[in-house]
């Protein structure tokens, strides 16, 4: 089976522009999580999503913005962008939400999109 | 709030020696603790998670990690490094219920030399 796929691979973009980064899960996974990792930094969470919904958001601003589609696939939107939004940018993809002790959904991520904005 | 320390930012250790990468976590509950592994330029892997039952758990490529409730603590070891090993490594911890969010620790830059 195909793992995590994201596109595009690399990127670069200018301040102020608005970037769509995409990420397709594990066939039969519902759920979907962003990352970012800022170099030098561990990943720090941005949202997930799970059945087209938003299930969960970190301390990000509301320049960051996602959604997930029927087929499970999901984009993230960047509007305005600044230079500190230059970061690896992770999917990760997982069968549901965790329920309770024992049944913790395992994130399993994708390569990534690197970012730069100039 | 989840939070994870991983107090050393680089390791250099000569092949064939042992390794231990340290980890401490802070969570209200018992917590899902993992071990991911990241090669230049590529996601992350995981090498390893704890969720409950015996403490001493194993994972892929012969790592191992001990969870220690009364330290807050879940270490990653290896007996004998190979230079294959080189890689950055962070230690996460997640929540036991709703939303999935894992908190990551800064990582450990492991370097292997000859």
């Amino acid at each position: 089976d195909a793992g995590v796929t994201q596109s595009p691979t690399h990127l670069i973009k200018t301040r102020g522009q608005h970037v769509t980064l995409r990420c397709s899960p594990i066939s039969g996974h519902k759920s979907v999580s962003w990352y970012q990792q800022v170099l030098g930094q561990g990943p720090q969470f941005i949202f997930q999503y799970y059945e087209k919904e938003e299930r969960g958001r970190g301390n990000f601003p509301d320049r960051f913005s996602a959604r997930q589609f029927p087929n499970y696939s999901s984009e993230l939107n960047v509007n305005a962008l600044l230079l500190g939004d230059s970061a690896l940018y992770l999917c990760a993809s997982s069968p549901g939400l965790a329920g309770g002790r024992g049944s913790y959904n395992e994130q399993f991520f994708g390569p990534g999109t690197r970012l730069t904005v100039l | 709030a989840q939070s994870v320390t991983q107090p050393d930012i680089h390791i250099t250790v000569s092949e064939g020696a042992s390794l231990e990468l340290r980890c401490n976590y802070s969570y209200g509950a018992t917590p899902y603790l993992f071990w991911y592994v990241q090669s230049p330029g590529q996601g992350l892997q995981l090498l390893l998670k704890y969720f409950s039952g015996d403490t001493l758990v194993q994972g892929i490529k012969g790592f191992e990690a001990e969870f220690k409730r009364s330290q807050s603590s879940f270490n990653l070891r290896k007996p004998s490094v190979h230079w294959s090993d080189a890689a950055e490594y962070f230690c996460a911890v997640g929540a036991s219920t709703g939303f999935q969010k894992l908190v990551f620790g800064t990582g450990t830059r492991l370097l292997v030399s000859p």
